[in-house]
């Protein structure tokens, strides 16, 4: 099983300012095949980038994905209110399809 | 427009069975790759089990044995026939189709 690390666990920033956030895999993600969601509280997960680094329907370009073999990265260039939620990693390469444990981004 | 909508969720009791169905709606069903994915009450996202269009399906660990995964293309629907549940299996229970759209989860409380 393919195992996801996310750092920090939580992020207090302000709107405006850039959030990055990490996933470190334990072994290399076949196929690029690595995706971030976002979910706020009550709902349920949102894609926000598959394969590594391209952006799903309607998700706005403050949002971008970089990374390659077992290090991957989100950033979020300028925070708007609506940004602050719990981001998750995944990979859906390999079965079994595992997430990371989340990161809180906070103002 | 794509749509999920799971129902079936609710209480049971430990070693108790239940069947979760997800109709699916705005899409060609039979061409898609479907998942459920759960959820513990204040936790992270879990995996549960995938099902290909051509049928291939694979399960977490967790789950493997106890629970099975099904659709019905004719019907546009997506199903989990859940047995020998335990406390542990107590989550929001959410479909998705290959991971870009999802429905909104159906609640299984696994109690005494």
């Amino acid at each position: 099983e393919i195992v996801l690390t996310q750092s920090p666990g939580t992020l207090s920033l302000s709107p405006g300012e850039r959030a990055t956030l990490s996933c470190r895999a334990s072994q290399s993600i076949t196929s690029s095949q690595l995706a971030w969601y976002q979910q706020k509280p009550g709902q349920a997960p949102r894609l926000l980038i598959y394969g590594v680094s391209n952006r799903a329907t309607v998700i706005p370009d403050r949002f971008s994905g970089t990374g390659s073999g077992t290090d991957f990265t989100l950033a979020i260039s300028r925070l708007e209110p609506e940004d602050f939620a719990v981001y998750y990693c995944q990979q859906y390469g390999t079965s079994p399809y595992t997430f990371g444990q989340g990161t809180k981004l906070e103002i | 427009e794509v749509q999920l909508v799971e129902s079936g969720g609710g209480l049971v009791q430990p070693g108790g069975s239940l069947r979760l169905s997800c109709a699916a709606s705005g899409f060609t069903f039979s061409d898609y790759g479907m998942n459920w994915v759960r959820q513990a009450p204040g936790k992270g996202l879990e995996w549960v089990s995938y099902i290909s269009s051509s049928s291939t399906i694979y399960y977490a660990d967790s789950v493997k044995g106890r629970f099975t995964i099904s659709r019905d293309n004719a019907r546009d629907s997506l199903y989990l026939q859940m047995n020998s549940l335990k406390a542990e299996d107590t989550a929001v229970y959410y479909c998705s189709r290959r991971f870009d759209y999802w429905g909104q989860g159906t609640l299984v409380t696994v109690s005494s």
